[in-house]
């Protein structure tokens, strides 16, 4: 069955400082790998997916994320973060004959000033 | 395009009562999904939807939810009675057919349930 851990539940950064959360997967086959992020009382936006190809992807707002095979990754970085990246961050994994997402249990990034 | 919308945002009822939450999804979408997320359970899948029928409800709770899709521009999930652990927000989802897992879901912006 498809599984997602991500292993930090809180993470707080230094304005301007790099980041990088964690994220890995079980699943039996090529997994398509998704990154959400929830501001609050908002929904869910895609923020990067990967299902094929280069194994670093680029996303919206300046995040990435690097699909590792072998340690069954796909954690998700950005350079240099800002106040307003504060916000819940999900990693989400599905297949392709399957329509369904399960998701992690989420991390809360903190930003200081 | 005005993406997924839900109704209402906020619901606050008592114990015991009906509850229907509503959902829109994004004109061309053929599949709709309702989650359920609580700071305990994180993000769960309750039930999904292709082409206005039920794939997968092993997610729903119990037999007091209930969800239908009657067409495709219109989904409601529905909990009766309502009780205080249903208490939670539920987004729906909506995604295309070549999404299949790929570009992933639009969310809604969810609805806020307290049962009191």
């Amino acid at each position: 069955a498809q599984s997602v851990t991500q292993p930090d539940i809180h993470i707080t950064v230094s304005e301007g400082a790099s980041l990088e959360l964690r994220c890995n997967y079980s699943y039996g086959a090529t997994p398509y790998l998704f990154w959400y992020v929830q501001s609050p009382g908002q929904g869910l936006q895609l923020l990067l997916k990967y299902f094929s190809g280069d194994t670093l992807v680029q996303g919206i707002k300046g995040f990435e994320a690097e699909f590792k095979r072998s340690q069954s990754s796909f954690n998700l970085r950005k350079p240099s973060v800002h106040w307003s990246d504060a916000a819940e961050y999900f990693c989400a994994v599905g297949a392709y004959r399957d329509d369904k997402i399960i998701f992690g249990k989420g991390t809360r990034l903190h930003i200081l000033p | 395009d005005a993406g997924v919308i839900q109704s209402p945002r906020h619901e606050v009822t008592e114990m015991g009562q009906e509850v229907t939450l509503r959902c829109k999804p994004i004109s061309g979408h053929n599949s709709l999904f309702w989650y359920r997320q609580t700071m305990m359970r994180g993000l769960e899948l309750l039930i999904y939807f292709n082409n206005n029928v039920p794939i997968d409800d092993s997610g729903m709770p119990e037999d007091r939810f209930s969800a239908k899709m009657p067409n495709a521009s219109f989904s409601t999930l529905k909990i009766q009675p309502s009780e205080p652990r249903d208490s939670a927000v539920y987004f729906c989802a909506s995604s295309s057919p070549r999404n299949r897992g790929g570009r992933g879901y639009t969310f809604g912006s969810g609805t806020r349930l307290t049962v009191v």
